[in-house]
């Protein structure tokens, strides 16, 4: 089992909905997570952090869940420029950042 | 403020040639990386530098070779470039390891 992992999706939503995404992670001593924003064939830009407490920032909201050992984010009121692929990171062996292989939103007119 | 630069940004190799990727960061930061990123595999991390004067092995270290030359600089070589290192290569540093990370723009390199 891949340490962390992610729905590839994509998801495709019309202009002005909610959606949200799970990272699954295999690592149950992690303290802190990381989301990121790719851009097509761009590098890989910090959304969120995640720590115990979760994290908002405007439209954007991110969650811990320990108990089923995943991380989500949440994006309301989604945007067309919004659409890329989000990137999630928790401690792999040796406690290592390791990425999941990202999940693609669309949002649509 | 350059954040991290790394060169160069396109490398077409024939199979068995060698080279370096440059890469630079101008934020103090003590964690250095170099990530490679193949269609639906993510990123996956190569070899890491905690520290400078440190550096180990990450996921798929196989084929490559790294140096911490000073605090701001992570190179990383290709001794002999096999098809299977085509992917677009992305250096990253942080102020402390596992900490966020700020990337550089990235290398394609093609190996024919």
């Amino acid at each position: 089992r891949k340490e962390v992992e992610q729905d590839p999706g994509p998801f495709n939503v019309p202009e002005g909905a909610t959606v949200a995404f799970n990272c699954t992670y295999s690592n149950s001593a992690s303290q802190s997570f990381f989301w990121y924003r790719q851009d097509c064939r761009k590098e890989p830009k910090l959304l969120m952090s995640v720590y115990s407490s979760g994290n908002e920032d405007g439209r954007f909201t991110a969650q811990l869940n320990r108990a089923s050992q995943y991380i989500s984010l949440l994006i309301r009121d989604s945007k067309l420029s919004d659409s890329a692929t989000y990137l999630c990171v928790g401690p792999g062996g040796s406690y290592i950042p390791t990425f999941g292989r990202g999940t693609s939103l669309i949002v649509h007119p | 403020n350059a954040g991290v630069t790394q060169t160069p940004k396109f490398q077409v190799l024939k199979t068995g040639q060698s080279m370096t990727l440059q890469c630079a960061q101008d934020m103090n930061h003590n964690s250095m990386y170099w990530y490679r990123q193949d269609p639906g595999m993510g990123l996956r991390l190569i070899y890491y530098s905690a520290s400078e004067g440190t550096t180990d092995k990450g996921e798929v270290p196989n084929g490559y070779n790294v140096s911490r030359l000073n605090k701001r600089e992570f190179s990383l070589r290709l001794e002999s470039a096999a098809p299977s290192q085509t992917s677009v290569y992305f250096c990253a540093s942080s102020e402390e390891f596992y900490e966020k990370l700020f990337f550089g723009s990235g290398t394609q390199l093609s190996v024919l």
